[in-house]
């Protein structure tokens, strides 16, 4: 239970286009999904914090017009990466959370964005 | 000139042995920690967790200690074996589900 899947998992764009990213909770409701960035050899540095039908909550320095997300319904979020540039070349994460149990976050597989 | 980066710490063990990866947490008021493991490529993969009335929590060859006086979260990895190469990074519960993640260790286990 609790598997999470991202779409697509590579992605290679042009600078200047938009890539938006699926985000999937298969087997379980989430009512809050979480977006993550990721460098090499480096910690996951939380963007934002979407809860379904309102509005995400973007953490400090990360440009809320730049990296759109929508969470349409309880087991889908995606996140638009807007005129994208290289500098946002970088691996994409999603969770989800449920309550219950373990009270936990559950990992999709990521999404490697190159932006050329 | 000397190029800067920023490395992982690493945790280089023999097939067999125990292996023991330190994290130390930055709030007081953390209620619920987590350790995640990731192989390279992949997202983080839950391992076990402990909430913070408790000291110690044992799973399947992996323990995980709180030390709250000292703010100090260890994760015991009992016969490591090669399958257990990954980063593995610590996470600490903030509030109402928000994590907040250690910088990680890499843990290099040879045959």
């Amino acid at each position: 239970g609790a598997v999470v899947s991202q779409h697509p998992s590579r992605v290679i764009c042009k600078s200047g286009t938009s890539v938006k990213i699926e985000c999937r909770s298969l087997d379980f409701q989430a009512t809050t999904m979480f977006w993550y960035r990721q460098f090499p050899k480096q910690s996951l540095m939380l963007m934002a914090t979407s809860n379904e039908g309102s509005k995400a909550t973007y953490e400090q320095g990360v440009e809320k017009d730049k990296f759109l997300i929508n969470h349409a319904s309880l087991t889908l979020s995606t996140l638009t990466v807007t005129s994208a540039h290289p500098e946002d070349s970088s691996f994409y994460i999603c969770s989800a959370y449920t309550s219950g149990s373990t009270d936990t976050q559950y990992f999709g597989p990521g999404t490697r964005l190159t932006v050329l | 000139g000397e190029s800067v980066g920023l490395h992982l710490p690493t945790l280089s063990v023999q097939e067999g042995d125990n292996s023991i990866i330190n994290c130390a947490y930055s709030n007081s008021a953390s209620d619920y920690f987590i350790w995640y493991k990731q192989e390279s490529g992949k997202g983080p993969q839950f391992i076990i967790d402990i909430r913070s009335n408790m000291d110690k929590r044992q799973g399947q060859r992996v323990t995980v200690l709180l030390n709250k006086t000292v703010k100090h979260l260890s994760l015991q990895i009992a016969a490591t074996q090669p399958g257990d190469s990954a980063v593995y990074f610590c996470a600490e519960n903030i509030g109402y589900s928000t994590l907040t993640f250690g910088k990680g260790t890499m843990l290099l286990v040879s045959p």
